[in-house]
Formats: C-alpha cells, sequence, structure tokens
C-alpha cells in the first residue's frame, strides 16, 4: 500500500480480554515501531523491530503487552487481560531501516483502544 | 531522556510568527518535527541532524544548537492550516532509530 495501514480503526473491549492490533508497514520498509498515545499527550515508545535484529522492547510497560512482526512485514501488538488505564491510541510507524540514523518516520492513522 | 518542550499552548493570529522550543538533557544526534491535527496521525514536517543545520518546510523552518543541545521551530507568519499539535522527537547516538517525543506543543491560528 502507499502509506502505513493499521486495524482495527477502534476497538472497545471489556476490562480483562485481550486485545490484538495489526500494522502493515510502508512496503520496503524493514523498520517498524510501535507507539501509545494517551488522550492529550504525547507518544509514548513502546517497542522497535529492525530487520532480523532482536526487537528493542525497552518500552514495553508490563509483561500484558508482546509484539511479533512477521519477517519485514506486518506487525501484531497483543495486550493480555486490558486494564482501564491502557485506553489510548495505539500508533505503529515504519521508516527504510537501511541502518542510518536520522530516518523519517511514516505513522500509521492509528487504532482507538477503548477498555469499559 | 523525553525531551521537553515548550511552551504547551500557543495561540496566534494569522499572519503571526512564533517559536517552539524542544530541549534534550543529554547530546542529541537528530530532532525530528512532526505535527498531529486532532484525531489525526502525526504528519512528518523535517529532520535535523547533528552540525546545526536550519531546514524549510513552507514558512516553516527549524534550527539545531548542538551546543545548547536543542532545537526550535519557527512558524513565520503563521497560516490557518498550521493550527495542531506539534511533537519533536529526539534521537540519541547510543539508540539510533529510536525516538523519544516532547509532549507536545498546541498551536490555534485564529482568522
Amino acid at each position: 500500500g502507499a502509506g502505513v495501514s493499521q486495524s482495527p480503526s477502534n476497538k472497545v473491549t471489556e476490562k480483562g480480554k485481550d486485545v490484538e492490533l495489526r500494522c502493515d508497514p510502508i512496503s520496503g520498509h524493514t523498520a517498524l515501531y510501535w507507539y501509545r498515545q494517551r488522550l492529550g499527550q504525547g507518544l509514548e515508545f513502546l517497542i522497535y523491530f529492525q530487520g532480523n535484529s532482536a526487537p528493542d522492547k525497552s518500552g514495553l510497560p508490563s509483561d500484558r503487552f508482546s509484539a511479533e512482526r512477521t519477517g519485514e512485514s506486518v506487525s501484531t501488538l497483543t495486550i493480555q487481560r486490558t486494564q482501564q488505564e491502557d485506553s489510548a491510541v495505539y500508533l505503529c510507524a515504519s521508516s527504510l531501516g537501511d541502518g542510518g540514523a536520522g530516518e523519517t518516520q511514516y505513522f500509521g492513522p492509528g487504532t482507538r483502544l477503548l477498555v469499559l | 531522556q523525553q525531551p521537553v518542550q515548550s511552551p504547551q499552548a500557543v495561540i496566534l493570529r494569522e499572519g503571526e510568527d512564533a517559536v517552539i522550543n524542544c530541549s534534550s538533557s543529554k547530546a542529541l544526534y537528530s530532532v525530528h518535527w512532526y505535527r498531529q491535527k486532532h484525531g489525526e496521525a502525526p504528519v512528518f514536517l523535517m529532520i535535523l541532524l547533528k552540525g546545526g543545520e536550519q531546514k524549510g518546510h513552507e514558512k516553516i523552518s527549524a534550527s539545531f544548537n548542538e551546543k545548547k543541545q536543542q532545537s526550535s521551530l519557527y512558524l513565520t507568519a503563521s497560516q490557518l492550516s498550521y493550527s495542531g499539535t506539534y511533537f519533536c522527537g529526539t534521537e540519541y547516538s547510543d539508540s539510533w532509530g529510536k525516538l523519544q517525543f516532547g509532549a507536545g506543543t498546541q498551536v490555534v491560528v485564529t482568522p
């Protein structure tokens, strides 16, 4: 596709349920990032995939959060036993990932998660 | 490591100028500026790399002061379309690719 796509665009779930959020990066982009944005706040880094390297998981807030990436394409962010404080917009971004610094990250439209 | 942005918010009349600052507590490798409109994804504006260069996008420009560990975004002759929340993302040489974002500066441009 032309840009980063995410699904679903909105998700309402009950506290304690698991949710899966999907991200399709721009074709050819080897780097993929997940961020969380709470209402009225900035972007909080969660996890970063770069090619075949081990992902940088340093931003994951708890062991309820995990993410996987299939090769250099689709990524899934899973939140287990959701809590109300998990309510936020989850943004995915991708970049070329050619190993250099200063790469532009292109963001998807986000998934708005509401935990009741 | 999260950079500090100031001011938190600014209200401008169309045609006025504004400056948004982004300060880091440690040496920067690059600074990335984004604008986000309500309910939309952040949109890339520009990257500034270590070296103090200045860049421009429309009438929006930015500078990078390596010594001060700071970047500034300049909105010149603001237009209604400049309204939104501006975020800086900072990148460090010990963590290439990973950005730490500031809390954002909300800009409102009125007619």
